[in-house]
């Protein structure tokens, strides 16, 4: 089993659409959880961290469920700039270094 | 200019080839991370160093080997190139913060093809 799972997708959506990312983790003591944006052929950048009380930035929203080991990213008002492959991120306790999931990509379409 | 470069940008070499890629930045980060990217696999971590005396070996070290010569360069060495060894690689740095989040910061990748 994969230590970070996400849903290859792909996540094709209309402009102006809300989309749904989850992403589970197999580690019950992760600490810390984040979303990165990687755009085809390119590095990945850090969207958000996200945080236990769940945050917003801008038409992004991500939360963490530590019950269900799992989190989310929702993006309201989808533009054609959104398109990317989104990676989920998780710190583990006791690891010193992150562990990425494979990524789902979005297309969003005029 | 870029705050992590890395060299060279893309590289076509032939089985047993030693090859090396490089990484410098400017950002002032004691740590440093090399991974390698593959089609459905994601970013596998192949080494880190959290500062110039320390290296240790990540998830698919094998055939791979590292050198820390400053705080600003990490280099990644290939001894004796084989072609599932194909693959984006890309160089990352950070540096610690009291909430643990220790955001990466990622070079712009090499991509090396194994003949």
């Amino acid at each position: 089993r994969k230590e970070v799972e996400q849903d290859p997708g792909p996540f094709n959506v209309p402009e102006g659409a809300t989309v749904a990312f989850n992403c589970t983790y197999s580690n019950s003591a992760s600490q810390s959880f984040f979303w990165y944006r990687q755009d085809c052929r390119k590095e990945p950048k850090l969207l958000m961290s996200v945080y236990s009380s769940g945050n917003e930035d801008g038409r992004f929203t991500a939360q963490l469920n530590r019950a269900s080991q799992y989190i989310s990213l929702l993006i309201r008002d989808s533009k054609l700039s959104d398109s990317a492959t989104y990676l989920c991120v998780v710190n583990e306790k006791g690891r010193r270094a992150l562990t990425f999931g494979s990524g789902t990509r979005l297309q969003v379409q005029p | 200019d870029a705050d992590v470069t890395q060299t060279p940008r893309n590289r076509i070499t032939k089985t047993g080839k030693r090859i090396m890629l490089e990484c410098s930045q400017t950002k002032g980060h004691d740590r440093m991370y090399w991974y390698r990217q593959d089609p459905g696999l994601g970013l596998r971590l192949i080494y880190y160093s959290f500062d110039v005396k320390d290296i240790n070996k990540g998830e698919i070290s094998d055939g791979y080997s590292v050198s820390r010569q400053a705080q600003a360069k990490f280099s990644l060495s290939l001894e004796s190139a084989i072609p599932n060894q194909t693959a984006l690689y890309f160089c990352a740095t950070s540096a610690p913060r009291e909430d643990s989040t220790d955001t990466q910061y990622f070079g712009p990748g090499t991509r090396l093809t194994v003949l």
